[in-house]
């Protein structure tokens, strides 16, 4: 099946800091990703929708400012963190859709996701 | 909007045993359903999913049916092994949604041995 990367799967960092995640689509291409943010024993926050070309959608109560995304081709997205906190602390994993049905069916590729702990 | 509700955990069980685990959807038109399976340590999994009203769902021994009537798309396995232990989470993604696959808060699984 198609497989999503990402980049890296642990960073820890220093507040103040930032820090960039990067998201790829192996195998196929991708016009739209999306970033989750999951604490610890819960269900995955949708944070934003990555568009190749034009600028993400990002869900309600989500600091744009403060998560940076941006879809440089087809294959790639990338969220950084700037200004990092220690609330900022979770894991973050972004997927992608394969592009095979319509839209809605498609089904999503998951990356491994990146743990992010600012100190 | 569109949202999932699934059967709060933990889920403990001996092995051999039956599961189900309970997913209900709420959704304007017809979205597709799926259940994701997050290992200890590991990255979120497709399990299995259905697309249209009646279409079940299988792989691995888990089955779901898309229950339109009911709004629901329950996890079910017929006998449970240790290695099934993991957190399983519903979902749905429709037109409507824009493609974005909204979770169910998830459950997670214990198989003691």
């Amino acid at each position: 099946g198609a497989v999503v990367s990402q980049h890296p799967s642990r960073v820890i960092c220093k507040s103040g800091t930032s820090v960039k995640i990067e998201c790829r689509s192996l195998d196929f291409q991708a016009t739209t990703m999306f970033w989750y943010r999951q604490f610890p024993k819960q269900s995955l926050m949708l944070m934003a929708t990555s568009n190749e070309g034009s600028k993400a959608t990002y869900e309600q109560g989500v600091e744009k400012d403060k998560f940076l995304i941006n879809h440089a081709s087809l294959t790639l997205s990338t969220l950084t963190v700037t200004s990092a906190h220690p609330e900022d602390s979770s894991f973050y994993i972004c997927s992608a859709p394969d592009g095979r049905g319509r839209e809605g069916t498609d089904t999503q590729y998951f990356g491994p996701g990146t743990r992010l702990t600012v100190l | 909007g569109d949202s999932v509700t699934q059967m709060e955990g933990p889920v403990t069980l001996s092995e051999e045993a039956f599961l189900t685990i309970n997913c209900t959807y709420t959704a304007t038109g017809y979205p597709s359903l799926f259940w994701y399976v997050q290992y200890p340590g590991e990255g979120l999994q497709l399990l299995l999913k259905a697309t249209k009203a009646d279409d079940k769902g299988s792989n691995k021994g888990f089955e779901a049916t898309y229950r339109k009537e009911t709004t629901s798309f329950h996890l079910e396995k017929g006998s449970v092994q240790v290695s099934d232990s993991a957190v399983y989470f519903c979902a749905l993604s429709s037109y409507s949604s824009a493609s974005k696959i909204i979770f169910g808060s998830g459950t997670r699984l214990s198989i003691r041995p």
